[in-house]
């Protein structure tokens, strides 16, 4: 079946520096991939998307390309903010299974300090 | 156009007592979506419904567990004779079709479950 794997947590960064979490996942066909955002004691929030090989989601300064050739959808920043201390999660769909199952990853704790 | 709303934000049961978890979709979404956190653990998927039909259980517990998506009114997640490993959040998601796999799903804020 389906699988996402991120890297290992928690990250912690000084404000403005430079950030990659990343994801790779396993899955037959063609998914569509996800980054989703936790702040403490709220629900999940789309951070961006991409739907097919070589799409680049963005938002908010964040960036993710979708490699399927090395099957992963790393998430970067150039430069973070303490605001971006959050839990990301990676996320995918679709890729032989239904298309309303997202699969996640174990979630990247983030702590940026001043 | 207000987002996902799930409530009790806050639930706390005895072991042995039921537990309802109500979510009510997005305006103009037909497709919900429940997930289950448990402790410093990542969401997994439970169920995936549209209007008074099941369409993927594949992650339900075979027991206890129930859920609906009535014609009229809020998707229910039914927990029964809840027991201390049953504590964790419970998140619903929406999306206004289910057909396409670019679909976004927007999750609700969630309802925290402590059972005692």
């Amino acid at each position: 079946g389906n699988s996402v794997t991120q890297m290992e947590g928690p990250v912690t960064l000084s404000e403005e520096a430079f950030l990659t979490i990343n994801c790779t996942y396993t899955a037959t066909g063609y998914p569509s991939l996800f980054w989703y955002v936790q702040y403490p004691g709220e629900g999940l929030q789309l951070l961006l998307k991409a739907t097919k090989a070589d799409d680049k989601g963005s938002n908010k300064g964040f960036e993710a390309t979708y490699r399927k050739e090395t099957t992963s959808f790393h998430l970067e920043k150039g430069s973070v903010q303490v605001s971006d201390s959050a839990v990301y999660f990676c996320a995918l769909v679709g890729g032989g299974t239904s298309y309303g199952k997202l699969t996640f990853g174990q979630g990247t704790i983030l702590t940026v300090h001043p | 156009n207000a987002g996902v709303m799930q409530n009790p934000r806050h639930l706390v049961r005895r072991r042995g007592q039921e537990a309802r978890l109500r979510c009510s979709p997005m305006k103009g979404h037909s497709h919900v979506y429940w997930y289950r956190q448990l402790p410093e653990e990542g969401l997994k998927f439970m169920v995936y419904l549209q209007k008074e039909n099941i369409i993927d259980e594949s992650g339900m517990p075979k027991e206890r567990f129930s859920a609906e998506f009535p014609k009229e009114g809020p998707s229910i997640l039914r927990i029964q004779q809840v027991v201390r490993g049953d504590s964790a959040a419970y998140f619903c998601a929406s999306s206004p079709t289910g057909t396409s796999s670019g679909d976004t799903q927007y999750f609700g804020p969630g309802t925290r479950l402590t059972v005692l």
